[in-house]
C-alpha cells in the first residue's frame, strides 16, 4: 500500500517568513495530493490539492510543488501570519474508480512566532 | 451546509463500558469514513462507507470495534468493551463517490478510556 513520509515533523517561523513542508510517497499510481490544515480541537481542513498532471498550484499565499519522477510533493506558505499556526497533514491516493484510500503522513506542526 | 456532525464531541468512560460514537455526513454524500487520530499512529482510516456498505473495514483494530451505516445520514462506530488504549479522537468524514473528490471531516470525538 501506499507509504507517505513528512518532514519536518516541527517547524517555528517568524512572522513573514516562509514555511515549506515536504513530503514523499511511495505508490507511483497515486495521483491526488491534498494537503490539510488541523487547529486546535478541530478536524483537518483542505486547504489545497494537487493532481498529477499539475506541476504547481498556488493559491494567495500557499502553493504546492509535485514532482512525480522523485515521488515528492511540497506545501510553501509565504509570508506567514500568527493565525498559519497549526498542524499541516499531506497526503496521497489514487483518484478512479473505486479508489477512496488517502493515506496520510504523520503532520508538522507549524507554529508561527509574532 | 452545516458540514460533517459529530457526537458526542468529548467523552470519558470507564475502562469495560460500551462507547459509542454517532455521525451524520454532510447531506448529498454517498462516502462515508471513520479515522483514529493518535500521537503515535497519526491519522488511521478505521473504515470505510460508500452508498452505506462497509467497503473495507480493515482499518478497525479488533473485534471490540464495529460500525454501522443503517441509512444515508447516519453512522455510528462502537467499542465494546472499551480500553485505555482505545483513548483517542475519532473523526468521521465524508465525500462525494470515495476519494475522488474532497474529503470533509467533522470536528471529532475526543475520547479518554480510564
Amino acid at each position: 500500500g501506499e507509504n507517505v513520509e513528512q518532514h519536518p515533523s516541527t517547524l517555528s517561523v517568524q512572522e513573514g517568513d516562509s514555511a515549506v513542508i515536504k513530503c514523499t510517497y511511495s505508490d507511483s499510481a497515486s495521483n491526488y495530493f491534498p494537503w490539510y490544515k488541523q487547529e486546535l480541537g478541530k478536524g483537518p481542513q483542505l486547504i489545497i490539492d494537487i493532481r498529477s498532471n499539475v506541476g504547481e498550484k498556488k493559491d494567495q499565499r500557499i502553493a504546492v510543488t509535485l514532482n512525480k519522477t522523485a515521488k515528492h510533493f511540497s506545501l510553501h506558505i509565504t509570508e506567514t501570519q500568527p493565525e498559519d499556526s497549526a498542524v499541516y497533514f499531506c497526503a496521497a491516493s489514487m483518484r478512479g474508480a473505486g479508489s477512496y484510500q488517502l493515506t496520510f503522513g504523520k503532520g508538522t506542526k507549524l507554529s508561527v512566532i509574532p | 451546509d452545516a458540514g460533517v456532525i459529530q457526537s458526542p464531541r468529548h467523552e470519558v468512560t470507564e475502562m469495560g463500558q460500551e462507547v459509542t460514537l454517532r455521525c451524520k455526513p454532510i447531506s448529498g454524500h454517498n462516502s462515508l469514513f471513520w479515522y483514529r487520530q493518535t500521537m503515535m499512529r497519526g491519522l488511521e482510516l478505521l473504515i470505510y462507507f460508500n452508498n452505506n456498505v462497509p467497503i473495507d473495514d480493515s482499518g478497525m483494530p479488533e473485534d471490540r470495534f464495529s460500525a454501522k451505516m443503517p441509512n444515508a445520514s447516519f453512522s455510528t462506530l462502537k467499542i465494546q468493551p472499551s480500553e485505555p488504549r482505545d483513548s483517542a479522537v475519532y473523526f468521521c468524514a465524508s465525500s462525494h463517490s470515495g476519494g475522488r473528490n474532497t474529503i470533509y471531516f467533522g470536528e471529532g470525538s475526543w475520547l479518554t478510556v480510564v
